[in-house]
């Protein structure tokens, strides 16, 4: 599975838009961006994927790039709760599924 | 109504003991996992298991061995614990199929410490 470089940390005011980018440069053509969170002591909880066209849930939004080389995470209105490391893990769909957990980047959302 | 469920939720025990995990999900789903988190908080699998069948078994001490009596549990069986056996322990499930992109979904894991 490709890798992925994430900012180790980043910070966001509550209220706010907090945009998480991931860069997944190596990324081949049948490989999916997976997008989990972990709040702490919490087991991981899975947000939101895509492929190539940009994605929205009720938790978020996922942008990737045309080259599908960068991807950005998008809570639109950040919350205290929304305190977390955030995973950007990228996965080919062939055969059974493996998640690789890089380190994440660490969200602080302040009042 | 918890989706993946562990038991124990904390499991503090001696060197050299033998002890289980369990797991179960009501999901309805096929594949489950077992994950280690570290005290520095890498989150690695160890294994995998789909409709019973194991499917993925990471370079992990033959000291753990999972079970899966049916599609909604998954146990995680460890002899002889060591020191470096401390950590947090995720069971995970998912819908899987051959080209299958469902996610993973976590329980909230279980945290062992030896003594």
């Amino acid at each position: 599975d490709a890798k992925t470089t994430q900012p180790t940390s980043m910070d966001c005011a509550e209220g706010r838009a907090a945009n998480l980018p991931c860069n997944h440069s190596t990324i081949s053509g049948n490989e999916y961006v997976y997008w989990y969170r972990q709040i702490h002591s919490q087991g991981p909880q899975y947000i939101i994927h895509g492929l190539k066209n940009n994605e929205t849930n009720e938790m978020a939004s996922l942008i990737i790039t045309e080259d599908r080389k960068s991807s950005t995470l998008i809570l639109p209105h950040a919350t205290l709760r929304d305190t977390a490391v955030y995973y950007c893990i990228v996965r080919v769909v062939t055969g059974f599924q493996k998640l690789v957990f890089g380190t994440g980047t660490r969200l602080l959302v302040s009042p | 109504d918890t989706a993946v469920s562990q038991t124990p939720k904390y499991l503090v025990t001696q060197m050299g003991n033998d002890k289980s995990i369990k797991c179960e999900q009501n999901l309805g789903h096929d594949t489950m996992y077992w994950y280690k988190q570290d005290s520095k908080k890498f989150l690695k699998i160890m294994f995998s298991y789909n409709n019973k069948e194991l499917i993925i078994n990471e370079t992990v001490p033959n000291r753990f061995s999972p079970k899966s009596p049916d599609k909604a549990h998954l146990n995680l069986h460890i002899n002889s614990l060591e020191l470096g056996d401390s950590a947090v322990y995720f069971c995970a499930s998912s819908l899987s199929g051959p080209n299958s992109n469902q996610p993973q979904h976590f329980g909230d894991g279980t945290r062992l410490s030896i003594l």
